[in-house]
């Protein structure tokens, strides 16, 4: 079990430039969640999914986009990066059913990708 | 909307004292809550959680806090510092309405001194 796995671990993009954030999970969770921590901010939820297929808007998707086509994998796109985008970005997973009653609601983190844009 | 407010940036104790890191909830509804720990150029570590039933959890590492609803408050304690304590601390919050959307505070730096 390699849990959650995040690539890159660390990135430098050039203001307008793309790129997407890997993240991919091997517990078979229904839920998974993109959050970018900034110093004095905490954690801010980009995006999140409870399922293939379905997605939804957290605190702070503007600039993102994710799409869910596996249960696996889960990742985010940065179509025209910006300064303001500088941060850490961490991808989250949880199991949803109650299958599972003491690991569920409990959000397992990857190592996180260290994002800079200039 | 949710909500979630860690009142200090930085809680400072003297190992072997108790420690408290602070927290404050806003949620529609009863609240799922949560404490996460991240140590350096880590991630989040799940470290207890409070769903329903009695408002003294205990988690990992001997941390326990106690869900206070009156008080919207969910307070993380451990009657023993230890310097490998030392991290930041993270309180999450989650209405238990069904959804998934899960809100983090701001973090509280934990340091504990030898």
């Amino acid at each position: 079990n390699a849990g959650v796995t995040q690539t890159p671990k660390f990135q430098v993009l050039k203001t307008g430039q793309s790129m997407t954030l890997q993240c991919a999970q091997d517990m078979n969770h229904e839920y998974m969640s993109w959050y970018r921590q900034d110093p004095g901010m905490g954690l801010r939820l980009i995006h999140y999914s409870v399922g293939a297929g379905i997605t939804d808007q957290g605190e702070v998707p503007n600039g993102y986009n994710v799409s869910r086509s596996t249960t696996e994998d889960f990742p985010l796109r940065l179509l025209s990066a910006a300064p303001s985008q500088t941060s850490v970005y961490f991808c989250a997973s949880s199991y949803r059913t109650g299958s599972h009653p003491l690991a569920k609601n409990i959000q397992y983190f990857g190592a996180g990708t260290r994002l800079s844009v200039l | 909307a949710q909500s979630v407010a860690q009142p200090e940036d930085q809680v400072n104790v003297a190992e072997g004292n108790p420690l408290t890191v602070k927290c404050t909830y806003s949620v529609s509804g009863n609240p799922y809550l949560f404490w996460y720990v991240q140590y350096p150029n880590r991630g989040l570590q799940f470290l207890l959680k409070y769903i329903t039933g009695d408002n003294l959890v205990k988690g990992s590492y001997g941390f326990e806090a106690e869900f206070n609803k009156s008080q919207t408050s969910f307070h993380l304690k451990k009657p023993s510092a230890l310097v490998s304590d030392s991290a930041l601390y993270f309180c999450a919050v989650r209405a238990n309405t069904g959804g998934f959307k899960t809100i983090f505070g701001a973090g509280t730096r934990l340091f504990v001194k030898a």
